[in-house]
């Protein structure tokens, strides 16, 4: 079955640790997005992917980086420069045009202990 | 500024209702729209599209105001199953672009 799948499901960090969020799809979407969220808010979006090897910043990229190397695969770094890092954290995937919304993984949850 | 704005709620009603909630969006050059259902700390999923001439899926009916810039979701006939966040989002460019997404509307259907 074609699908979009994140992992780990839950995550754990220490203060002053990068961490990589997994996120692959078999769907043959051209883009992929991450989103943050926090309880009882909406999502942001963090950074967006249209090709291979090029993506964007979105609203809240600071503290984080990407890499599209894969049509496939879209990891998410939480670098030690996020403040604020537990969140609940959603990679999605869509057709070349937004017309047809998106599917998205189940996510990560990230907690700093 | 793309902003989309939704009455958190909770809309509490009991099973069997009609409830219906409505969505206004920023910029009246948007160009496609959606429904979306999450659940509790779930990802969210499509419900459905929303079509300038309005749509119906089964019990739930969605319909677009351009003019006024708002959106409204319809569920007939409320079941428990129903209970979730609805999230109104919008994609305000034609093409490659990106949704941006309202903060939800919380459902609660009781028995």
């Amino acid at each position: 079955d074609g699908g979009i799948t994140q992992s780990p499901k839950y995550l754990f960090r220490k203060e002053g640790q990068n961490v990589t969020l997994s996120c692959e799809q078999n769907l043959n979407h051209d883009a992929m997005y991450w989103y943050r969220q926090d309880p009882g808010q909406g999502l942001r979006l963090i950074y967006y992917s249209q090709i291979v090897n090029d993506f964007q910043k979105g609203d809240i990229a600071e503290g984080y980086s990407v890499s599209r190397e894969k049509k496939e695969s879209f990891p998410l770094t939480v670098t030690s420069a996020q403040k604020n890092p537990t969140a609940f954290y959603l990679c999605a995937s869509s057709l070349d045009r937004n017309n047809y919304g998106y599917t998205f993984g189940s996510g990560t949850r990230l907690t700093v202990v | 500024r793309k902003e989309v704005e939704q009455d958190p709620g909770p809309f509490n009603v009991p099973e069997g209702a009609t409830v219906a909630f409505n969505c206004t969006y920023s910029n009246s050059a948007s160009q496609s729209f959606f429904w979306y259902r999450q659940d509790c700390r779930k990802e969210p999923k499509l419900l459905m599209s929303v079509y300038s001439s309005g749509n119906e899926d089964g019990r739930f009916t969605a319909q677009l105001n351009r003019a006024s810039q708002y959106i409204s979701l319809l569920i007939r006939d409320s079941k428990l199953s129903d209970s979730a966040t609805y999230l109104c989002v919008v994609n305000f460019a034609s093409g490659y672009s990106t949704l941006t997404f309202g903060k939800g509307t919380m459902l609660l259907v009781s028995p």
